[in-house]
């Protein structure tokens, strides 16, 4: 169980479209999720919390007009990267946590978006 | 707010011998939580290992454990007996009281036949 899925797993598109990524929690219900972006050789970056039914909470830094994110059900979150530029090229990962009790110390990821920019 | 912080940047180890990998942690959270993730070149991140900070016990899970030392805010990972499938990044996280990660800057492990 708890499985998290992400669609595309790669998108390659050109400089000025808007690419829509898809998270979904397969087998349980996720009230918050998280975005991630990953650049290579680097760390994770939290770039907003996902909450299901309000609007996103972003970082600092986060342009939450490029990134829009829409978590309008209790299985899926959707980022999406708009007016795409080269820069965007990333890794973007996304993650959830159970609400229930045992399971909430752990989040589950998906396999993650890989994202490149022409 | 918390501060992970990993000193290795990479680790090349012999299959077979065990590997510890260094995290420390820096919060002012009485309660808090500390995860190890594994990432794979295919760059799905991998849950290893979790340890609250009132858990009594040091967490084990199979060959990974974790040597928890509160006094000095550190929560190693150890892994005994290394694979070669435990080449990958590994990450060392906290958890804060919104369950946001904080994460560390990753040890690139590599295992070597």
């Amino acid at each position: 169980g708890a499985v998290v899925s992400q669609h595309p797993s790669w998108v390659i598109c050109k400089s000025g479209t808007s690419v829509k990524i898809e998270c979904r929690s397969l087998d349980f219900q996720a009230t918050t999720m998280f975005w991630y972006r990953q650049f290579p050789k680097q760390s994770l970056m939290l770039m907003a919390t996902s909450n299901e039914g309000s609007k996103a909470t972003y970082e600092q830094g986060v342009e939450k007009d490029k990134f829009l994110i829409n978590h309008a059900s209790l299985t899926l979150s959707t980022l999406t990267v708009t007016s795409a530029h080269p820069e965007d090229s990333s890794f973007y990962i996304c993650s959830a946590y159970i609400l229930s009790s045992g399971r909430e110390n752990e989040q589950f990821f998906g396999p993650g978006t890989r994202l490149t920019v022409l | 707010a918390q501060k992970i912080t990993q000193t290795q940047p990479g680790m090349f180890v012999q299959e077979k011998e065990a590997v510890t990998l260094d995290c420390t942690y820096d919060t002012s959270d009485p309660s808090y939580g500390l995860f190890w993730y594994k990432q794979p070149s295919s760059g799905e991140m991998i849950f290893l290992i979790y340890q609250g900070s009132y858990d009594q016990q040091n967490a084990t899970e199979g060959r990974y454990s974790l040597n928890f030392q509160k006094a000095r805010k550190s929560a190693n990972l150890v892994i005994s007996a290394s694979q070669l499938g435990d080449s990958a990044m590994y990450f060392c996280a906290g958890k804060d009281s919104n369950y946001q990660l904080i994460w560390g800057a990753g040890t690139k492990l590599i295992i070597k036949p």
